[in-house]
């Protein structure tokens, strides 16, 4: 998975506790994507970022919030879990903007009961 | 928003078949289109992808075609093999303010029979 690490790989919370997923990267690219993957809609852009400390939002990044205080982690954050954040979530990295090729993580699978 | 669909969710072929995996498209703006294999457990693959001025792309077994007509986008496997049974994804990258923002279909299961 071209040196992305995510954690934890599953986890299983209760609504309204926080929640953070970590992913690692080896490879140095330069941006950062987070997606959720629910059955029937595909992988939806969460946030991403185009370098320390500069993220942008998706296109259903209501609920998270993600942080990069250094070039290889990119930190995905609920504050206050939901059911409906029960999801895959993947961590992808590019070298480029142009987007096209994006490396993604294995996925960390998320219950919230 | 935007959204890119596919027509058929399961496709399934003898090993040895050509796969033909669709998908249509609405924004006629998107700069890039492009074409990600996910294996069951795993994360999506990069496969091929084609920029809006072309019409056909080929890989290796692969070939991308798009016709900005009628809108379609589809992906050719020659020669289909049990290692390319997967969920395929379609994707577009949009442009203008929105480059670089995948945007990705709802996914075909391709089963390949041995």
């Amino acid at each position: 998975d071209a040196g992305i690490t995510q954690s934890p790989r599953h986890k299983v919370t209760e609504t309204g506790t926080p929640v953070t997923l970590r992913c690692h990267q080896t490879e140095n690219h330069r941006y950062m994507y987070w997606y959720r993957q629910d059955p029937g809609h595909g992988l939806r852009l969460i946030h991403y970022s185009y370098g320390v400390k500069d993220t942008d939002k998706g296109e259903v990044s209501d609920g998270y919030s993600v942080s990069r205080s250094k070039t290889e982690d990119f930190l995905l954050t609920l504050e206050s879990a939901t059911s409906s954040q029960t999801s895959v979530y993947f961590c992808a990295i590019s070298e480029q903007w142009s987007g096209s090729i994006q490396y993604f993580g294995a996925g960390t699978r998320l219950s919230v009961l | 928003g935007e959204s890119v669909g596919l027509h058929l969710p399961t496709l399934s072929v003898q090993e040895g078949d050509n796969s033909i995996i669709n998908c249509a498209y609405s924004n006629s703006a998107s700069d890039y289109f492009i074409w990600y294999k996910q294996e069951s457990g795993k994360g999506p693959q990069f496969i091929i992808d084609i920029r809006s001025n072309m019409d056909k792309r080929q890989g290796q077994r692969v070939t991308v075609l798009l016709n900005k007509t009628v809108k379609h986008l589809s992906l050719q496997i020659a020669a289909t093999q049990p290692g390319d049974s997967a969920v395929y994804f379609c994707a577009e990258n949009p442009g203008g303010t929105s480059y670089g923002k995948l945007t990705f279909g709802q996914g075909t299961i391709l089963t390949v029979h041995p």
